[in-house]
């Protein structure tokens, strides 16, 4: 059975830093494409990055360019996303997807909220 | 503002058919394949269809896609009291470098 597991949230000031983690099993993690999709509060979802099997390949929405980094460590079958400078409006729960083209698997989520 | 535009809101009574629009433009939805995601409350999103019309395993046959132009839909028969929830619509925007756009979402009332 195929399994995300998100942790790494929590309550953080603006402009700290956080760095969330998606666990995976139940596939071969390196065989996918991972992607994070984000939910602001009362709001839809939002496409955050997306990174090839290897790694090779990044993408990001153009606006979260510089603050957020994805990564993922084929060995520990984990996919991470590095969020800096955080600010009020990256309040959302953060979810990880398996395979960029189609998300058909999806984490429970996981919630940050950023608020001084 | 969403790049997909999908009406706010649905709603049909047990056992009708209820059809949810998703209307894009030439980039995305004109040049790429468009999944549908169903999200119920306090559950984490669910494919429901992908690559237009696909269903993946264990999704009732209730549910079915379809892709015209810069358009797509979703439609549910046999409306079901579980089916209340949020639907969106995505796809890829060759604009956009590589970009996932999803559609605003629209709230699914079983009445």
């Amino acid at each position: 059975e195929v399994q995300l597991v998100e942790s790494g949230g929590g309550l953080v000031k603006p402009g700290e830093s956080l760095r969330l983690s998606c666990a995976a099993s139940g596939f071969t993690f390196d065989s996918y494409s991972m992607n994070w999709v984000r939910q602001a509060p009362g709001k839809g979802l939002e496409w955050v990055a997306a990174i090839s099997s290897s790694g090779s390949y990044i993408y990001y929405t153009d606006y979260m360019k510089g603050r957020f980094t994805i990564s993922r460590d084929n060995a520990k079958n984990s996919l991470y996303l590095q969020i800096d400078s955080l600010r009020v409006e990256d309040t959302a729960v953060y979810y990880c997807a398996r395979d960029q083209w189609i998300s058909d698997h999806w984490g429970q989520g996981i919630l940050v909220t950023v608020s001084s | 503002q969403s790049v997909l535009t999908q009406p706010p809101s649905a709603s049909g009574t047990p056992g009708q058919r209820v059809t949810i629009s998703c209307s894009g433009s030439s980039s995305n939805i004109g040049s790429n394949t468009v999944n549908w995601y169903q999200h119920l409350p306090g559950t984490a999103p669910k494919l429901l269809i992908y690559s237009n019309s696909q269903r993946p395993s264990g999704v009732p046959d209730r549910f079915s896609g379809s892709k015209s132009g810069t358009s797509a839909s979703l439609a549910i028969s046999g409306l079901q009291s579980e089916d209340e929830g949020d639907y969106y619509c995505a796809a890829w925007d060759d604009s956009l470098n590589g970009h996932v756009v999803f559609g605003g979402g629209t709230k699914l009332t079983v009445l």
